[in-house]
C-alpha cells in the first residue's frame, strides 16, 4: 500500500512552545489530508481536513488558532500546535487520500507529543 | 449524521481459530465506503479490507472477509485462522465518496495461544 511518514515521532516540549509535526505522502500525490488526534484506547477523533493550496477545514470544537495546518504542497501537510499546554499531550495521526484507482486514504505512524 | 457502531469493546480468540467483529452504521445515503482498519500496539493505522457499498459481493483479503448487508446497514469482519499478529485494536470506518471518514469507537482483540 501507499506509504505516508511522519515526523518527528515522538516530542517533548515546555508548556507556551509550539511544536511542528510533517506529514508526508512518499509515493503518491494527496490533494487532501486528514488531522487526527487520538486518546488512550479511544477512537480517532478528526481534527481538521487540509486542502492542498488552500485553508483547512477545521472540525467543530477545535481551535483553528491553536492547531495550524499547512498543505503547501502535493505530499506535504504541517500541523502546528501553538503555545502548547499539558492538555494537548497526545497521540496524533495524520492520513493522506490517494485518490488513485481505489482512492483509499493511507495512514502515517503517528506521533506521540508530551508537554511537560 | 452518520455514526457508526462498534458493540463489542473487547474479544478474544484462540489462535487458529474463527472470530467476528461486529459494526453497524448509520447513514441515509445509498453510495459510500466501509474499512475496516487494525491499529496493533505501535499505533500504525493499517488498512485490512474495504467494501464499496455499490458492490453485493462480499470483499475478501486473504484470511480476512466481511459480511456485508446493507438493508441491516451490518458490516462484519471475519479472521479465519487467527494468528498471534492479529493481536490489535480494530476500528470499522464509513465513508461518504471524496468526505473524511467516520470511525467506530474500536474492538480490541486478543489473540492467545
Amino acid at each position: 500500500g501507499a506509504v505516508v511518514s511522519q515526523h518527528p515521532s515522538r516530542v517533548i516540549c515546555k508548556s507556551g512552545t509550539s511544536v511542528k509535526i510533517e506529514c508526508r505522502s512518499l509515493d503518491f500525490q494527496a490533494t487532501t489530508m486528514f488531522w487526527y488526534r487520538q486518546f488512550p484506547k479511544q477512537s480517532l477523533m478528526l481534527m481538521a481536513t487540509s486542502n492542498e493550496g488552500s485553508k483547512a477545514t477545521y472540525e467543530q470544537g477545535v481551535e483553528k488558532d491553536k492547531f495550524l495546518i499547512n498543505h503547501a504542497s502535493l505530499t506535504l501537510s504541517t500541523l502546528t500546535v501553538t503555545s502548547a499546554h499539558p492538555e494537548d499531550s497526545s497521540f496524533y495521526i495524520c492520513s493522506a487520500r490517494d485518490r488513485g484507482l481505489l482512492d483509499t486514504q493511507y495512514f502515517g505512524p503517528g506521533t506521540r507529543l508530551t508537554v511537560l | 449524521a452518520q455514526t457508526v457502531t462498534q458493540s463489542q469493546p473487547e474479544m478474544s480468540v484462540q489462535e487458529a481459530e474463527t472470530v467476528t467483529l461486529s459494526c453497524t452504521y448509520d447513514t441515509s445515503e445509498s453510495d459510500y465506503y466501509l474499512f475496516w482498519y487494525k491499529q496493533p500496539p505501535s499505533r500504525q493505522m493499517i488498512l485490512v479490507i474495504r467494501q464499496e457499498a455499490y458492490k453485493q459481493q462480499n470483499a475478501t483479503e486473504n484470511r480476512f472477509s466481511v459480511n456485508f448487508q446493507k438493508a441491516a446497514k451490518s458490516f462484519s469482519l471475519k479472521i479465519s485462522d487467527s494468528q498471534l499478529g492479529d493481536a490489535a485494536m480494530y476500528f470499522c470506518a464509513y465513508r461518504i465518496n471524496g468526505n473524511k471518514l467516520v470511525f467506530g469507537a474500536g474492538t480490541i482483540l486478543r489473540v492467545k495461544s
